[in-house]
């Protein structure tokens, strides 16, 4: 099956720097790379995802990148604000495998 | 367009206890999944479901677990005879096919006393 790996597993900025968090995956079937944002006590909520055929992604200050060949996709925020603060999850899916394989988190702290 | 629903958010349970944790898929999704979340760790994958179909419980455990996603009404987790271990939130996510994305919902919080 798949295995997706997450780096790193804490990261620390300070207000208005970049972060970024990367991802690897195993299974060249994978084909669907979404990013959620977890806040203490909350639900998981998709923030961006990727499919295989785009190389890159953007909404305001969060950018996906992805490199098919490397098998490894990253998230980019920019201009962090506290709010950014959380456990962000990367994960691949398939339409093979029909389903999500997360990675294990990464806490992200901004700070003011 | 109501999101994801879960109940109870929280349960509180003695060892030797049923817990029953209840999903309602979003409007239009037919395909429901089951996560565990440990304190400070990721989401472990459970069991994914569609109407009145387990499709893959290869994240649960085979004992004391089971699933079901009737062709009415919720989706239920049920967990027979709860041990401490099985102290975590329980998230629920749906989709509207296999492998698009998945819109979580706020978790039960299981305590085992």
């Amino acid at each position: 099956g798949e295995n997706v790996e997450q780096h790193p597993s804490t990261l620390s900025v300070q207000e208005g720097d970049s972060a970024v968090i990367k991802c690897t995956y195993s299974d060249s079937a994978s084909n669907y790379f979404p990013w959620y944002k977890q806040e203490l006590g909350k639900r998981p909520q998709l923030i961006i995802d990727i499919r295989s055929n785009v190389g890159e992604k953007k909404d305001q200050r969060i950018a996906v990148t992805l490199n098919k060949t490397a098998k490894h996709f990253s998230l980019h925020i920019t201009e962090t604000q506290p709010e950014d603060s959380a456990v962000y999850f990367c994960a691949a899916s398939s339409t093979v495998f029909n389903k999500f394989y997360f990675g294990s988190g990464t806490k992200l702290n901004v700070k003011p | 367009n109501a999101g994801v629903m879960q109940n109870p958010r929280h349960l509180v349970r003695r060892r030797g206890q049923e817990a029953r944790l209840r999903c309602s898929p979003m409007k239009g999704h037919s395909h429901v999944y089951w996560y565990r979340q440990l304190p400070e760790e990721g989401l472990k994958f459970m069991v994914y479901l569609q109407k009145e179909n387990i499709i893959d419980e290869s994240g649960m455990p085979k004992e004391r677990f089971s699933a079901e996603f009737p062709k009415e009404g919720p989706s239920i987790l049920r967990i027979q005879q709860v041990v401490r271990g099985d102290s975590a939130a329980y998230f629920c996510a749906s989709s509207p096919g296999g492998s698009e994305t998945q819109y979580f919902g706020p978790g039960t919080r299981l305590l085992v006393l």
